[in-house]
C-alpha cells in the first residue's frame, strides 16, 4: 500500500513568491492534516480536513496561508507570498475514516521550504 | 491547553546501552491518547506506539518498552541494547478525542558503534 505522497520534496524561493505544495494521502483516509514542522521542534498543525471540510484552521495564518482540497482526496497548501519565516518542513499526514484521538496518523516525507 | 515536555534535547550513547526517554504531559481532558513517534534522518514521522488514558498497561515490543503513569502524568519510552539504526529523533504527542495532536519538542538520539 502507497504510503503519504508530497511533492516537491525540496523547495527554495525568494521572500514575496508564491509557492505551492502538494500533498496525496493514503488510499480510503477521510482525514488530512497539515503540519508545520520548524527545525529543532516538533510539528504544529496548521489544518485538518474531514472530506472537503475543513474542521479545524484555527491555526492557519489565513493572511498568507490558504489549502483546498478538493473532492476530498487531494490537497494544496499555498503560501502567498512568504517570508523568510515560512522556511521549515511542512508536512502531510492522513488518518482512517472518523475524527477520533485514538487513530494513527500516518505521515508523508515532508516539503522542505527555504525562504530566501 | 494541551502541553508535551521532552525536556532532553541530545542523548547520546554508544550501542548496546540502554536509553530512556523522558515525556511530561499537561491536560484537562479525561479521555486522550499519548504516541510516540520515531524521525530518521529521512524526515518521515514514523508511529512508534499509541495509548489511551484509560490503559495505564506497559508494554514492550521487541527492544522498546514503555511506562505510562498518570499519577505523575509521564509517558516514558526506553529502547534496550540501542542499535545505529535507533538513531533520530523521538516525539512523545497528545491527542484530544478529536484527534488535534500536540507533539513535543523532540529528542535527538545518537548511537555510535
Amino acid at each position: 500500500e502507497a504510503g503519504v505522497v508530497q511533492s516537491p520534496r525540496y523547495k527554495i524561493i525568494e521572500k514575496k513568491q508564491p509557492v505551492a505544495f502538494w500533498c496525496n494521502p493514503i488510499s480510503g483516509h477521510n482525514t488530512l492534516y497539515w503540519y508545520r514542522q520548524n527545525l529543532g521542534q516538533g510539528p504544529e498543525l496548521l489544518i485538518r480536513y474531514e472530506n472537503e471540510e475543513a474542521v479545524d484552521d484555527s491555526q492557519l495564518p489565513k493572511d498568507r496561508f490558504s489549502a483546498e482540497r478538493l473532492k476530498g482526496v487531494d490537497s494544496t497548501l499555498k503560501i502567498q507570498p512568504a517570508e523568510l519565516g515560512d522556511s521549515a518542513v511542512y508536512l502531510c499526514a492522513s488518518s482512517p475514516i472518523g475524527t477520533s484521538g485514538n487513530n494513527e496518523q500516518f505521515f508523508g516525507p515532508g516539503t522542505r521550504l527555504t525562504v530566501l | 491547553a494541551q502541553k508535551v515536555t521532552q525536556a532532553q534535547t541530545e542523548i547520546s550513547v554508544v550501542e548496546k546501552e540502554d536509553v530512556t526517554l523522558d515525556c511530561v504531559y499537561e491536560t484537562r481532558d479525561t479521555t486522550y491518547y499519548l504516541f510516540w513517534y520515531k524521525q530518521p534522518p529521512s524526515g518521515e514521522l514514523v508511529f512508534l506506539i499509541r495509548r489511551n488514558s484509560f490503559d495505564e498497561q506497559n508494554e514492550i515490543s521487541g527492544r522498546y518498552s514503555w511506562n505510562f503513569q498518570k499519577s505523575t502524568s509521564s509517558f516514558n519510552f526506553t529502547i534496550t541494547a540501542s542499535q545505529v539504526v535507533d538513531s533520530a529523533v523521538y516525539f512523545c504527542a497528545l491527542s484530544d478525542s478529536w484527534g488535534k495532536l500536540q507533539f513535543g519538542a523532540g529528542t535527538q538520539v545518537v548511537v555510535t558503534p
